[in-house]
């Protein structure tokens, strides 16, 4: 079965700085997919970004970025020039190609401070 | 629709009655799934469909829970003799697909927040 480890449930940063929040994961599968969904007070998750395990390369969306380290099993966002909409909950998670489910942490509550 | 719609967006019932909850996915996509969220807390799967069947119902925590999908577009999740743990959100995604190869991003409901007195 695949674990999904998220080791900071709070974390805050000033806006404009820069902040990484981590993830860890656990499997024998080779391919599979990860993702970060944002959830704001709304409780809408929004997908924020998408890595394939197969691509070497990091993934970026705007202020959004990721550290993949597939040896490692691990799986980091890093968002910059925080803003005060950046202010939610994070989860990250897993999908093994070959099954429909994802795996989600327990999340990490992010404040972005004016 | 232009999203995932969820109904009603919150449930307040007493202990030992039943609830349904009512998933509509967008037009097209054939997975959808279940999850469960309580209070400060990550997302618990429940179950999944593709299309009218549902392959992986190994979340469902008791057979008090159960779910079905009709037409291969809407999902309702009913609790019957509902307990105080079961409060929660429960949320509801869709997906173009599922299964091998697939790398679709779940597209999110805005949940049913369920409070059991």
């Amino acid at each position: 079965a695949q674990t999904v480890t998220q080791s900071q449930p709070e974390m805050s940063v000033q806006e404009a700085e820069t902040v990484t929040l981590s993830c860890t994961y656990d499997t024998s599968e080779n391919n599979y997919y990860l993702f970060w969904y944002k959830q704001p007070p709304s409780r809408q998750m929004i997908l924020v970004i998408r890595q394939e395990a197969y691509k070497q390369q990091n993934a970026t969306e705007n202020r959004f970025s990721v550290n993949f380290q597939k040896a490692a099993k691990s799986f980091s966002l890093k968002i910059s020039d925080s803003q005060l909409g950046d202010t939610a909950m994070y989860f990250c998670a897993f999908t093994n190609t070959n099954a429909g489910k994802s795996t989600f942490g327990d999340g990490t509550t992010l404040t972005v401070k004016p | 629709g232009a999203g995932v719609s969820q109904s009603p967006s919150n449930k307040v019932t007493e202990k030992g009655k039943d609830v349904e909850l009512r998933c509509d996915p967008i037009s097209g996509h054939t997975a959808l799934y279940w999850y469960r969220q309580r209070l400060g807390q990550g997302l618990e799967f429940l179950i999944y469909f593709q299309g009218n069947s549902a392959p992986d119902k190994s979340g469902l925590p008791s057979d008090r829970f159960s779910a079905e999908r009709t037409g291969e577009s809407v999902s309702t999740l009913t609790i019957q003799r509902t307990q105080q743990e079961d409060s929660a959100v429960y949320l509801c995604a869709s997906s173009l697909g599922s299964g091998i190869g697939t790398n679709e991003k779940l597209l999110f409901g805005s949940g049913t927040q369920l409070s059991v007195l």
